[in-house]
C-alpha cells in the first residue's frame, strides 16, 4: 500500500534556530508533494507544492526563504524551518500524490514546538 | 483566492444517530473534493472522493455533490463512537493546489 513516513514525530527548537524535517513516499512514485501546517486550532495552510518537472511553488505568506523545499526524486522531500519562532509551531504534515486522479497520502507529521 | 469553508465547527450526535458535515468552495474551478479524518496524533486520512452530481455511497458514508452550488456534504448514517474523529474536505482546484476546510470535530455518544 501507500504510506509516507515523516521524520522527525517531534522536535523542539530554540526561538532563532532552524529544523530539517523530512518526508518518504513508500510503495509508490509521488507525482508530488505538498507540505501543510496545521495549526493548534487545527487548521490546515498550504505552504508549498512541488510537483515533477516543476518549480516548487509557494503559497502566499510561505517563502522559499523560510521555508526552502528540497524535491531530489520521487520518493523524498525535505523542508527546513530557518530561524523558527513561535509563529511557526504546529504539526507540519507532508502529502504525496501518485496521480492527478488520487488522494494525498499524508505522513503523521512533525509536531515543532519552539521555546 | 481559493478557499473551502467548512461547517459545522463541531458536531455531536448519538450512537447510531446520522452525522452530517458541510463545505462550500470559494472556487468554481475544482476538480475533486475529498473527505479526510484525522485522530489524534495522527496525519488525515482520506475517507472518499466525490467528483459528479449527486451521491456516491460507500458503506455508511455518502458524500454528495452540488456543482452549481460548490456544496459538497458528507453524510455518516448509524454513527458509531469509533467514527469520532476531526474530519475535512479538501478541494483539488486544476491548478493543482488542494486546500482544506476548517474541520468538524465529531463526538458519537455511546
Amino acid at each position: 500500500g501507500a504510506l509516507v513516513y515523516q521524520y522527525p514525530r517531534r522536535t523542539i527548537c530554540k526561538s532563532g534556530t532552524s529544523m530539517r524535517m523530512e518526508c518518504q513516499a513508500v510503495g509508490f512514485q509521488a507525482t508530488s508533494v505538498a507540505w501543510y501546517r496545521q495549526s493548534p486550532q487545527k487548521t490546515f495552510e498550504l505552504i508549498a507544492l512541488s510537483t515533477v518537472n516543476s518549480a516548487i511553488k509557494y503559497e502566499q505568506n510561505f517563502t522559499q526563504e523560510k521555508f526552502p523545499i528540497s524535491h531530489p526524486n520521487l520518493s523524498f522531500s525535505s523542508m527546513t524551518v530557518l530561524n523558527a519562532y513561535l509563529e511557526d509551531r504546529g504539526l507540519y504534515l507532508c502529502g504525496a500524490r501518485r496521480g492527478e486522479a488520487e488522494t494525498l497520502y499524508f505522513g503523521s507529521g512533525t509536531r515543532l514546538t519552539v521555546l | 483566492q481559493q478557499k473551502v469553508q467548512q461547517s459545522p465547527e463541531s458536531l455531536s450526535v448519538p450512537e447510531g444517530g446520522m452525522a452530517s458535515l458541510n463545505c462550500t468552495s470559494s472556487d468554481r474551478n475544482f476538480q475533486y473534493f475529498w473527505w479526510y479524518r484525522q485522530h489524534s496524533g495522527e496525519g488525515p486520512k482520506a475517507l472518499m472522493s466525490i467528483f459528479s452530481d449527486g451521491d456516491k455511497k460507500e458503506g455508511r458514508f455518502t458524500a454528495h455533490l452540488n456543482k452549481a452550488s460548490l456544496h459538497v456534504s458528507l453524510h455518516i448514517r448509524d454513527s458509531q463512537p469509533s467514527d469520532s474523529a476531526l474530519y475535512f474536505c479538501a478541494a483539488i482546484y486544476s491548478n493543482n493546489r488542494i486546500f482544506f476546510g476548517d474541520g468538524t470535530q465529531l463526538v458519537v455518544k455511546p
